[in-house]
């Protein structure tokens, strides 16, 4: 699976969007970009996903640029529960009816929603 | 709440102890991960099942692990022998035949003395 690189750190204010940076230069076409949060002390919690085409869904969107190197996702009204870490992962789901299973995760970004 | 369960949530044992610990998965999700979280750290892969097949196992998991998923339901992760660098969180992950999404379990957090 290609790497991602985001930064380690973000801070937003209630209320406000939060856009965070992801760069996955060395994406593979069947490679889906994938985000993930993890709030402290919890299991990891499926946020988005997308191959090409802009998402949205209940809880965010996601951006994908269209040579593909890099997505952003955006919470379009940050609250304070949105505090976590914020992982975003490229990864093959289907290539030639073969299912691929794991999940590989970096560092993240820590967000930090402030009054 | 996800759906997966795990026991315990937080276990403390003694080093050279084994230990055991379980996940269910969402029950029409035939697909079960484990991965492995120190502080600080993202959470890294151990192994996968489909169904009770064991198919992934990553060069994480020393000899002293063991997982099983012996009906495809829920499955185990033992440490045998726990040494001090075991302390960590231990996650269960599940998905179903689209395997586009895993869902988490709150997770196991292991502290070895």
């Amino acid at each position: 699976d290609a790497k991602t690189t985001q930064p380690p750190s973000m801070d937003c204010a209630e209320g406000r969007a939060a856009n965070l940076p992801c760069n996955h230069s060395t994406i593979s076409g069947n490679e889906y970009v994938y985000w993930y949060r993890q709030i402290h002390s919890q299991g990891p919690q499926y946020i988005i996903h997308g191959l090409k085409n802009n998402e949205t869904n209940e809880m965010a969107s996601l951006i994908i640029t269209e040579d593909r190197k890099s997505s952003t996702l955006i919470l379009p009204h940050a609250t304070l529960r949105d505090t976590a870490v914020y992982y975003c992962i490229v990864r093959v789901v289907w290539d030639g009816g073969t299912s691929y299973g794991k999940l590989t995760f970096g560092q993240g970004t820590i967000l930090t929603v402030h009054p | 709440d996800t759906g997966v369960s795990q026991d315990p949530r937080h276990k403390i044992t003694k080093r050279g102890q084994n230990v055991t610990f379980r996940c269910d998965p969402i029950s029409e999700h035939n697909r079960l991960y484990w991965y492995r979280q120190t502080l600080g750290q993202g959470p890294e892969f151990l192994t996968y099942f489909q169904n009770e097949a064991q198919l992934e196992k990553s060069r994480l998991l020393s000899d002293r692990f063991s997982a099983e998923r012996p009906k495809g339901s829920f499955s185990t992760l033992e440490i045998q022998r726990t040494e001090q660098g075991d302390s960590a969180m231990y996650l269960c992950a599940s998905t179903g035949l689209t395997n586009y999404e895993q869902y988490f379990g709150p997770g196991t957090r292991l502290t070895v003395t």
